[in-house]
Order: structure tokens, then C-alpha cells, then sequence
């Protein structure tokens, strides 16, 4: 049973340009949203993070909207470089429980 | 203060045999989370380790086991390979209280 749904499966863009993933959830007890980054040959590192009191956040180019009630929320990448193109995967967990959920992830391509 | 680490890099086992996976924590952690990632697929959840008891377990069978040590260093055992067991094997190491999981390299499994 996949609880988080995560689109598109790959993504194209420009260099400069912004880089939109989304995902959305159906177990309403995860209290946690974690957004991984995947280079080839290596394991996932911890992008940016989330909870879902915060509607928000922003670290660098890289920000986090959180919509709870549609259980929703998605990766904006502004500026995106050459350096960004990576697989991307959103994640949840549930709070005391370090499972982690990921998505079936996102592979970016910035061009020049 | 050093990553997490696993080893081997790469492994080919015949199936039905068994093989041993290693992982070891990074500095300051003593929970340990197994994940299988397919290819082109985002890490589904095997099992956690917290001071050397099982914390969680994914929809994997038994075959697939572990162990955590004193020093939190971990071992994934898998016995029966089957084909479908070739995966990317990652090894995340977190401190207790956090939900921030730090991963290692993987170890690349094929089953033939």
C-alpha cells in the first residue's frame, strides 16, 4: 500500500528556472515530512523538513508548502542549477516512530 | 565526527544462499534503520534497531533479520535469495529523540 504519492516521475528544466515535485499523503497520524535528495551511486541526504503546523518553510532555494487539510505538500527549487539534478524523494513519518514513508520518487534534469 | 558507513560496496550471491550486510552508525546514534530501494523505486522500510532491540518492522518475511551491537553498528542478514532481492541496501543511522536520519552509500545486491 503506497501512502505517499509522489509526481511527476521525472522533470526537465531550464537552468534558472523553478523545479515543482508534489506529493500527497494518506495517513493523517504522519506528523513529519522529510524531502530527500539521491545523486547516482549514493544514499538519500536530507534535503529540508517539515511538520504540518507550519505551512512553510524556507531553506536556501529550496522550500517546503504544506497544505494539511488536502494532505498535500510539495518541493519548490528556485534558480534551479546543473548541480541540482538529483532523484527526489518526499517522505513522511510518524512522530516517535522513525519509519520513514518515501515517495516513488522525482528525477530532475537542469539543463544549461 | 564520521558518516555513516556499510559494507561491501557491491555483492553477487547465487539464489537461495544468504548474505550478511554491514552497516556502521554514525558517531553519537544508536538507532539503526534498514531500507531495500529496487531500482527506480524510493526505499521501503525493512526494520529498526534501537539499543540492540527491534523497533519496527516493514512488510518484509522473515527470512530478511538483523542484528544491532553495543557500539550501534548493525548487521542485515538475508537468508533464501531470491531474485527479487536485488536491490540497493541502505543502512540510516539516527539519534533517538530526532527524526533526522542520516544514510549511508548502500550496498548494491544482485541475485542470480
Amino acid at each position: 500500500q503506497q501512502q505517499v504519492k509522489q509526481s511527476p516521475q521525472s522533470l526537465i528544466v531550464q537552468k534558472g528556472g523553478i523545479s515543482i515535485i508534489n506529493c500527497a499523503y494518506e495517513n493523517t497520524a504522519f506528523d513529519y515530512f522529510p524531502w530527500y535528495q539521491q545523486f547516482p551511486g549514493k544514499g538519500p541526504a536530507l534535503l529540508i523538513a517539515i511538520r504540518p503546523d507550519v505551512s512553510e518553510k524556507k531553506e536556501g532555494r529550496f522550500t517546503i508548502s504544506f497544505n494539511k487539510s488536502a494532505k498535500q505538500f510539495s518541493l519548490h527549487i528556485m534558480d534551479s542549477q546543473p548541480g541540482d539534478s538529483a532523484t527526489y524523494f518526499c517522505a513522511a513519518s510518524q512522530g516517535g516512530y522513525q519509519k520513514v514513508t518515501f515517495g516513488t520518487g522525482t528525477k530532475l534534469q537542469v539543463i544549461p | 565526527e564520521t558518516g555513516v558507513t556499510q559494507s561491501p560496496t557491491h555483492l553477487i550471491k547465487t539464489r537461495g544462499q544468504q548474505v550478511t550486510l554491514r552497516c556502521s552508525s554514525q558517531s553519537g546514534h544508536n538507532t539503526v534503520s534498514w531500507y531495500q530501494q529496487a531500482l527506480g523505486q524510493g526505499p521501503q522500510f525493512i526494520f529498526q534497531y534501537y539499543r540492540e532491540e527491534e523497533n519496527g518492522r516493514g512488510n518484509f518475511p522473515p527470512r530478511f533479520s538483523g542484528l544491532q551491537f553495543p557500539n550501534y553498528s548493525s548487521e542485515l542478514n538475508v537468508n533464501a535469495l531470491e531474485l527479487d532481492d536485488s536491490a540497493l541496501y541502505l543502512c540510516a543511522s539516527s539519534g533517538r529523540t530526532g527524526e533526522k536520519q542520516y544514510f549511508g552509500p548502500g550496498t548494491r545486491l544482485t541475485v542470480t
